[in-house]
């Protein structure tokens, strides 16, 4: 089982750059997100989508745009990369939860390793 | 806005012993969840507490909510070395908003 994937890994860039993180599930579910982590700051939102043609901005959805043509792509493009953004960034997955007993637990993928210069 | 406290932000404990790390959240939730990451590496979940006094249990950690109190625990018995790691909690807002708040994660160091 693939899960959710991330890539690239590793990436370096040079400020003002742009470029794509690509996301994608093959567990059929709905719901997927963009998490930035930094350290001493935990895991924050930047983007989501609850499914395909509907996205929507979470806590830092500054200087990130995000599209959702399809239900297992999910991709994250930076527009001009600014050092700020340096961070590792998590994809994150989950099945609706139409009613109360399902547990809405997020399965995330490897992290993307991002460096701007 | 909601803000989700964990502490410590570090343990350092030694193998044998028994130690609890509290997750702390300014308002009203749904839900909240606990998930483990090793160095470099991805996010696991462990618990899922869906109620107020809600208990879960997975070898040697449980976990426990206290909706009231605004309130988790993740408690560790008898440490073992495997159980280095950082320890997140997450906080969902409300029932299908799909967001979740994370603490700031408690680094946890078993010393042999």
């Amino acid at each position: 089982n693939a899960g959710v994937t991330q890539t690239p890994k590793f990436q370096v860039l040079k400020t003002g750059q742009s470029m794509t993180l690509q996301c994608a599930q093959d567990m059929n579910h709905e719901y997927m997100s963009w998490y930035r982590q930094d350290p001493g700051m935990g895991l924050r939102l930047i983007h989501y989508s609850v499914g395909a043609g509907i996205t929507d901005q979470g806590e830092v959805p500054n200087g990130y745009n995000v599209s959702r043509s399809t239900t297992e792509d999910f991709p994250l493009r930076l527009l001009s990369a600014a050092p700020s953004q340096t961070s590792v960034y998590f994809c994150a997955s989950s099945s609706p939860r139409t009613d109360y007993a399902n547990t809405g637990e997020l399965f995330f993928g490897e992290g993307s390793r991002l460096t701007v210069l | 806005e909601l803000k989700v406290e964990q502490n410590p932000l570090f343990l350092s404990m030694q193998e044998g012993k028994n130690y609890t790390i509290y997750c702390n959240y300014s308002t009203t939730s749904d839900r909240l969840y606990w998930y483990r990451q090793d160095p470099g590496k991805s996010l696991e979940s462990l618990f899922v507490l869906l109620s107020n006094g809600a208990v879960k249990q997975e070898g040697r950690l449980m976990a426990s909510l206290d909706t009231k109190a605004r309130l988790s625990t993740l408690h560790i018995t008898a440490a073992v070395h495997d159980l280095s790691a950082t320890y997140f909690c997450a906080v969902e807002i409300t029932f299908g908003n799909e967001k979740l708040t994370f603490g700031t994660g408690t680094r946890l160091t078993i010393i042999p």
